[in-house]
């Protein structure tokens, strides 16, 4: 099967700046998906990394490497609407989908 | 995205009972699929179908039963569950079953509670 670490939870301050680690072992990639969840709501959308580097998307950045198996999501100046799960999610060698159990960031005033 | 639509959103039944679930996807795409996601836990696929044809069943106990009558609209009937089958259940579509960039777009879930 597939293996896909990220923390727990993480807090920080409003204004702030957070990085969420995400490290898999998978049979084969086909790039990497970061999502966030709010209680009680959809999943929705954030990043996609299929090459080595950062991808930045406003307040949003999400950076991947390959050979370490090893992604990040970076949220900038936080705001207490970030509070909020946030999965970490590849695809594998036969494009397959994987999540890892999500981390629950808590933006404090 | 708010293109994927599930109903009802919370659902509560006895292990007796026959319910179903049903997902509808106004976004033009041509995969949907079933998750279960229990607390503190992956997202864990269940069934997956590309232009209506079911092509993963992810080892799902057969109380559980999918049915997808065309690409915007897939159910999953419901039958004899277990109290360890509560959990939210979501649903998801995306472009191209799975390819490259291809990016699943969920539905708001159902919160099922098995008494």
């Amino acid at each position: 099967g597939q293996n896909i670490d990220q923390p727990t939870e993480m807090t920080a301050t409003e204004g702030a700046i957070v990085q969420i680690n995400c490290t898999y072992q998978t049979s084969g990639f086909n790039g990497l998906f970061w999502y966030q969840q709010h209680a009680g709501e959809a999943p929705t959308f954030l990043s996609y990394n299929v090459l080595d580097g950062l991808e930045e998307k406003g307040r949003f950045s999400s950076f991947l490497s390959r050979s370490k198996g090893y992604s990040y999501l970076l949220l900038k100046e936080l705001q207490m609407k970030d509070s909020a799960s946030y999965l970490c999610a590849v695809r594998d060698g036969d494009y397959k989908l994987s999540f890892g159990a999500g981390t629950t960031v808590t933006v404090r005033a | 995205e708010t293109g994927v639509t599930q109903t009802p959103r919370h659902l509560v039944m006895g292990m007796t009972n026959k319910k179903s679930l049903k997902c509808e996807q106004h976004l033009g795409h041509n995969a949907m699929y079933w998750y279960k996601q229990s607390a503190k836990k992956p997202l864990e696929l269940m069934f997956v179908y590309n232009f209506k044809e079911q092509t993963e069943n992810n080892s799902v106990p057969s109380r559980f039963s999918p049915e997808c009558p065309n690409s915007s609209h897939l159910f999953l009937h419901l039958h004899t569950l277990q109290p360890e089958d509560s959990a939210l259940y979501l649903c998801a579509s995306s472009q191209d079953g799975g390819q490259g960039a291809d990016t699943q777009y969920f539905g708001p879930g159902t919160r099922l509670t098995v008494l």
